[in-house]
């Protein structure tokens, strides 16, 4: 079974850093992209970043460039987002999401709250 | 970026009715369109990807259509566990963007 678990979140204050962590299984991680979408509660979904299957070409959204980096440890079937400078306007779930390879995110976690207040 | 634009925000149906869900990209993004489906206190799922095409286990009551800029999700015969809120996404290019949902709600 796919199964994407993704952890770390929780409350921190402004100007504070994150590290989310997602725990891959059930499919060939390193065959895929792998992604990062977040949704403020009640709100849409915004796609956060991208990351190719070594790693060699990432792509973030406007809202979190320079802040955030994603990153992957293949060995580990493990996906990362390090989040600094944290604002409460990225306050949400971070969802964990695998691509198809088009760009579609075919399988999701169940996701994990980061509370950005002082 | 690509703005994917909903409408309507809010479809108000009754079980069995058909309901057409509505999404505009602002610029061409070919067949490059997807569906998600999101019930609330769960993670998206997966309906429809290029365009037209049911992802795995998804019924046949959903269907999409379009291309270019202009793209449709049907549902015939609404059951009660379709009343939920679905997202189109492009995936063209990125930034990947999404729609800002439409909420079907029973009437």
């Amino acid at each position: 079974e796919v199964q994407l678990v993704e952890s770390g979140g929780g409350l921190v204050q402004p100007g504070r850093s994150l590290r989310l962590s997602c725990a891959a299984s059930g499919f060939i991680f390193d065959d895929f992209v792998m992604h990062w979408v977040r949704q403020v509660p009640g709100k849409g979904l915004e796609w956060v970043a991208g990351i190719s299957w070594n790693g060699g070409s990432v792509g973030y959204a406007d809202s979190v460039k320079g802040r955030f980096s994603i990153s992957r440890e293949n060995a580990k079937n493990s996906l990362f987002l390090q989040m600094d400078n944290l604002r409460p306007d990225d306050t949400a779930f971070y969802f964990c999401a695998k691509d198809n390879d088009q760009g579609v995110f075919d399988m999701w976690g169940q996701g994990t709250m980061v509370s950005v207040s002082s | 970026e690509i703005v994917m634009t909903q409408s309507p925000a809010t479809l108000s149906m009754s079980p069995g009715e058909r309901a057409t869900l509505s999404c505009r990209a602002s610029q061409s993004v070919s067949s490059n369109l997807a569906w998600y489906q999101q019930k609330p206190g769960q993670s998206p799922r997966l309906l429809i990807y290029g365009a037209s095409t049911r992802a795995t286990g998804i019924p046949a009551r959903f269907s999409g259509s379009g291309s270019g800029t202009e793209f449709t999700l049907t549902i015939t015969s609404l059951q009660s566990e379709d009343f939920a809120v679905y997202y189109c996404q492009q995936y063209i290019y990125w930034p990947l963007t999404f729609g800002g949902g439409t909420k079907v709600e029973i009437k």
